[in-house]
């Protein structure tokens, strides 16, 4: 069964930092990958995904994250961070293959930005 | 479009009692997932639809729990008897049929469950 992997549990950064959170998916086959941010007492939204084509996607509020497929890596990065990106993220994988449905979610980051 | 609908948001109940949990999935969505999260364990998968049919119930901890949705647009997570280990923030999820293009879930605004 695919696995994701996010080794990165906390990460403190302080304003203006730039940012790489790690993520790691265990499935030889085709993928579709997707970071998810949960703002404190809130819902998971998509802040971005990655199915085909450019292996450099650009999401919301100024994140991006590279698919490298010879790594099984697909991290998450911005240049620099602000206050409000305090946060968890979730990277999740979606195998491409009918009858398996399910996302397979990280175990999450929580990152504090310090002011 | 209202997005995924959750109700209650808050539920507070003593131990033993029936929980029942409500999600109406965006419109034109045919899988729904429903979701625990939880300090100690993370965010779990419990259950999933496609067309209204449960494909798979792995996650669901226990007999305790239960899910069904008897159309489209509805679905619960019953929970009998609740036990105080069932508090938790108990997300539903939709999403539009596959179409090859990374169709991502929409998430609800959760039911924080406190089992007392």
């Amino acid at each position: 069964a695919q696995s994701v992997s996010q080794h990165n549990h906390h990460v403190i950064l302080s304003e203006a930092a730039s940012l790489e959170l790690g993520c790691n998916y265990s499935y030889g086959g085709t993928v579709n990958l997707f970071w998810y941010v949960q703002y404190p007492g809130q819902h998971l939204q998509l802040l971005l995904k990655y199915f085909s084509g450019d292996p450099l996607v650009k999401g919301i509020k100024g994140f991006e994250a590279e698919f490298i497929k010879s790594k099984f890596s697909f991290n998450l990065r911005k240049p620099s961070v602000q206050w409000s990106d305090t946060a968890e993220y979730f990277c999740a994988v979606d195998i491409s293959n009918f009858g398996n449905e399910k996302l397979t979610f990280g175990t999450g980051t929580r990152l504090t930005i310090i002011p | 479009d209202a997005g995924v609908i959750q109700s209650p948001r808050h539920e507070v109940t003593e131990m033993g009692q029936e929980v029942t949990l409500r999600c109406k999935p965006i419109s034109g969505h045919n899988s729904l997932f429903w979701y625990r999260q939880t300090m100690m364990r993370g965010l779990e998968l419990l259950i999933y639809f496609n067309n209204n049919v449960p494909i798979d119930d792995s996650g669901m901890p226990e007999d305790r729990f239960s899910a069904k949705m008897p159309n489209a647009s509805f679905s619960t997570l019953k929970i009998q008897p609740s036990e105080p280990r069932d508090s938790a923030v108990y997300f539903c999820a939709s999403r539009i049929p596959r179409t090859g293009l990374g169709n991502e879930q929409f998430f609800g605004p959760g039911t924080r469950l406190t089992v007392l």
